[in-house]
């Protein structure tokens, strides 16, 4: 079955600093997907960045980026210039190539907390 | 606005009672998926349909139950409730397209079962 796991329950940045979230998976697959949400006290979940397991290079979304590492199964997330919106708890979620849609598996999630 | 939209966005009741949370994908978007977070369990998905039929079951008790209607708008129902049932139930739409799809997520049921 697959696994993801996100190891820090709390993280706290500076307004401006960069912050990386940590994220680990565990997968027979070859073929997959990952995702970082956020959920804002709103509670929506929005999706941040998409990363697919055959691309080599990392994504990047303006002040996000990633940093996939396939063989270590690892999918962090680097936060540049931190906002005070960016407060929020975000979700490490995997998801693999399948015909009929695209359920996705969720981490623990990681509390994210910005200091002005 | 994700356009997917959950309703009711609260609902409280009592144990052993029965209620139905509703939810309208996408325009377009095949697929639903019915997702709860809950404190002690996070987030977990329950079932999924596409196009009026089941397609896949996660981690659903046998007291709750979906289905999708023509319209595609799909219906969670959850019977005997009990207190540990009180979660955010999420809804989440998507395009089939022969490979994973970004999923949008409405903006959830919160249910407390008092």
């Amino acid at each position: 079955a697959q696994t993801v796991t996100q190891s820090q329950p709390e993280m706290s940045v500076q307004e401006a600093e960069t912050v990386t979230l940590s994220c680990t998976y565990d997968t027979s697959e070859s073929d997959y997907y990952l995702f970082w949400y956020k959920q804002p006290p709103s509670r929506q979940m929005i999706l941040v960045i998409r990363q697919e397991a055959y691309k080599q290079q990392n994504a990047t979304e303006n002040r996000f980026s990633v940093n996939f590492q396939k063989a270590a199964k690892s999918f962090s997330l680097k936060i540049s210039d931190s906002q005070l919106g960016d407060a929020a708890m975000y979700f490490c979620a995997y998801t693999y190539k399948e015909t009929s849609g695209s359920r996705l598996t969720f981490g623990e999630g990681t509390q994210l907390t910005v200091n002005p | 606005d994700s356009g997917v939209t959950q309703t009711p966005k609260h609902l409280i009741t009592a144990t052993g009672q029965r209620v139905t949370l509703r939810c309208s994908p996408r325009s377009g978007d095949l697929s639903v998926y019915w997702y709860q977070q809950s404190l002690d369990q996070g987030l977990q998905f329950l079932i999924q349909y596409y196009n009026g039929e089941e397609r896949a079951k996660g981690n659903i008790l046998e007291r709750f139950s979906a289905q999708q209607f023509p319209d595609l708008h799909s219906e969670l129902n959850l019977s005997s409730l009990e207190l540990g049932d009180s979660a955010l139930y999420f809804c989440a739409s998507s395009v089939i397209q022969g490979a994973a799809t970004e999923a949008f997520f409405g903006q959830g049921t919160r249910l407390t079962v008092v």
